[in-house]
């Protein structure tokens, strides 16, 4: 079935560092991808959505120049959190689906999630 | 987006089953019901999605009344590793539309 990966699972890194968060579909091509925000103990909070070969999407409160997404690939989406804070410290989960034509239908898959602490 | 109104938590013993019912009084025509469950530290993972009626797999069955305002997740015989956040979400059919998660029902299976 379809499969979405995410990577690095777990990240830890000094304030002021970008991290880069991968979310590829494994085995099948994704024009349209989307980013959540997890706190602890709380529901997942759409980010954004990632759209292959275009600007994204992103939902009102989210700074853009703070979380980079970029789609360059059917595949492949990328979250870069620039600067990070410990504010930014969450739970950042990426999903996809087939999404297109009979396949439109199908409900999203999520990645495992990216454990992000900042320091 | 339509909006989700679900339990905040339940409780179950092993071996009962499980009901956690949903409501969605604005669903659109095109929207579809699906369910998630989330352990700690993973993403949602898929359980089961309907349209109207009554839909079954071999972990869960959703039952969808015909003004589909709500929508029930029955899971057979609840075992200690059910115990996890379950999510019921509505959506329009298309891949590229966006999605909005509710605040889900934290089930706990007690031995």
């Amino acid at each position: 079935g379809a499969v979405v990966s995410q990577h690095p699972s777990w990240v830890i890194c000094k304030s002021g560092t970008s991290v880069k968060i991968e979310c590829r579909s494994l085995d099948f091509q994704a024009t349209t991808m989307f980013w959540y925000r997890q706190f602890p103990k709380q529901s997942l909070m759409l980010m954004a959505t990632s759209n292959e070969g275009s600007k994204a999407t992103y939902e009102q409160g989210v700074e853009k120049d703070k979380f980079l997404i970029n789609h360059a690939s059917l595949t492949l989406s990328t979250l870069t959190v620039t600067s990070a804070h410990p504010e930014d410290s969450s739970f950042y989960i990426c999903s996809a689906n087939l999404g297109q034509g009979p396949y439109s239908n199908q409900p999203q898959h999520f990645g495992d999630g990216t454990r992000l602490s900042i320091l | 987006l339509a909006k989700t109104t679900q339990p905040i938590s339940m409780d179950s013993y092993e071996g009962q089953e499980v009901n956690i019912t949903c409501s969605h009084n604005n669903i659109a025509t095109n929207d579809y019901i699906t369910w998630y469950q989330q352990f700690p530290s993973q993403g949602p993972r898929f359980i089961i999605q309907g349209y109207k009626t009554k839909v079954t797999n071999e972990v869960a069955s959703l039952f969808i009344p015909a003004d589909r305002k709500s929508s029930t997740l029955s899971l057979p015989r609840v075992s200690l590793s059910d115990t996890a956040v379950y999510y019921c979400l509505v959506r329009p059919s298309g891949g590229y539309q966006k999605v909005t998660f509710g605040t889900g029902t934290k089930l706990q299976v007690i031995p």
